[in-house]
């Protein structure tokens, strides 16, 4: 298994709080990517990361943001949390950027927004 | 722009059937395909994936895909299925420089 982890993997917080979840990865990869999955949905990606405070925009960024300030470490922060983000989060990570570059997935966060 | 296409949500099937799981995609330009895993509470396992060369590809735990081109499928199939194969499924598609883009998923039960 890809060597990636996620904290928290599970959360409740309130409608209006801050909330970070952190992606950790062992592998140096260089890509590293925020994906929401939502039931009838598949996965959406949200920002992904293309080295070190690199980061770009996926299909669904509106209420994120992201930083890599270290190539093991991808934060993902809802600055003021929604119901709507109420999700499970999952981290991938890939060694480049490349087309047929394989995606390796962390274990998912479950974000609950009250 | 990408596009995947799951044809079905759920599939059932009964022990040591086969099992197809269809997938259709749409590009304007040479794609790479992948299939990949979810089992209950986990992140995605990579299944198999297509890049070039030969239509017919094989994956971990006895599936395989083959590429049809001219139908711009990507169907799924395992001759024999066990109750460990109950998971969910995803077909993801990536062109050029666009994202992974997946489809959103094909629930798979294995009934003893």
């Amino acid at each position: 298994d890809a060597g990636i982890t996620q904290s928290p993997r599970h959360k409740v917080t309130e409608t209006g709080t801050p909330v970070t979840l952190r992606c950790h990865q062992t592998e140096n990869h260089r890509y590293m990517y925020w994906y929401r999955q939502d039931p009838g949905h598949g996965l959406r990606l949200i920002h992904y990361s293309y080295g070190v405070k690199d980061t770009d925009k996926g299909e669904v960024s509106d209420g994120y943001s992201v930083s890599r300030s270290k190539t093991e470490d991808f934060l993902l922060t809802l600055e003021s949390a929604t119901s709507s983000q109420t999700s499970v989060y999952f981290c991938a990570i890939s060694r480049s950027g490349g087309a047929p570059d394989t995606q390796y997935f962390g274990p998912g966060t479950r974000l609950t927004v009250l | 722009a990408q596009s995947v296409t799951q044809l079905d949500s759920q599939v059932p099937v009964f022990e040591e059937a086969p099992v197809e799981l269809r997938c259709n995609y749409s590009s304007s330009v040479s794609v790479y395909l992948f299939w990949y895993v979810q089992y209950p509470n986990q992140g995605l396992q990579l299944l198999l994936k297509y890049l070039s060369g030969s239509t017919l590809v094989k994956g971990i735990n006895g599936f395989e895909a083959e590429f049809n081109k001219s139908q711009t499928s990507f169907h799924l199939r395992k001759p024999s299925v066990h109750i460990s194969d109950t998971a969910e499924y995803f077909c993801a598609v990536r062109g050029g420089s666009e994202k992974l883009v997946f489809g959103k998923g094909t629930k798979l039960t294995v009934n003893p």
